[in-house]
């Protein structure tokens, strides 16, 4: 069992490229989301999505995109990389039920110049 | 919005004394509280977790402590190990909206032999 799979692991972009994030799980989970880590601040949520065609924001979310058109799949965009945006970006996953585990992929370490 | 705030933001310990974590939410509608133990260069994983219904959990060496009259919760490790050394994230989910989980801003653990 996969779980949470996050591709790619390390990435450097140029200020103003674009680039896709890639998220997907094999549990059937309803609940998808992504966070950015970044030191001294926690996993700030970036946006969240309940199920297929179903997303919203989170507490960061100018710069991103995202859409969610299988319940597997939930890539992250960039659509214009921005020193900002440097940081390590976590996926992870849960059943919609509110009182259940989130689990977490291994993590894109992004870095913007 | 929903926020959670986490204390001390580094903690240092010999090793065999205890370790406590403390953690306030804002958003009265929260329900259910994890707690995250994040390893160097690993993912966050789920170490224990409590629901509002329940005032206190314990796992072995570690308990979650919860007033919900005063919004806040505790992690509690007894008989600390070098091994606990890590970065702990507590998480609050609220029953607003679609029960998205807000993170604090963590705690570095330091266990000294």
């Amino acid at each position: 069992n996969a779980g949470v799979t996050q591709t790619p692991k390390f990435q450097v972009l140029k200020t103003g490229q674009s680039m896709t994030l890639q998220c997907a799980q094999d549990m059937n989970h309803e609940y998808m989301s992504w966070y950015r880590q970044d030191p001294g601040m926690g996993l700030r949520l970036i946006h969240y999505s309940v199920g297929a065609g179903i997303t919203d924001q989170g507490e960061v979310p100018n710069g991103y995109n995202v859409s969610r058109s299988t319940t597997e799949d939930f890539p992250l965009r960039l659509l214009s990389a921005a020193p900002s945006q440097t940081s390590v970006y976590f996926c992870a996953s849960s059943y919609r039920d509110k009182n259940t585990e989130a689990f977490f992929g291994q993590g894109t370490r992004l870095t913007v110049v | 919005g929903e926020n959670v705030e986490q204390h001390p933001s580094t903690l240092s310990v010999q090793e065999g004394d205890s370790a406590v974590i403390k953690c306030t939410y804002s958003d009265s509608a929260s329900n259910y509280f994890p707690w995250y133990k994040q390893e160097l260069g690993k993912r966050p994983q789920l170490i224990i977790d409590i629901r509002s219904n329940v005032g206190e959990k314990k796992d072995q060496r570690i308990a979650v402590t919860l007033n919900k009259t005063a919004k806040h919760f505790s992690l509690h490790i007894t008989e600390t190990q070098p091994e606990d050394s890590a970065v702990y994230f507590c998480a609050a989910r609220s029953e607003r909206g679609y029960n998205k989980l807000i993170f604090g801003a963590g705690t570095r653990l330091a266990v000294h032999p």
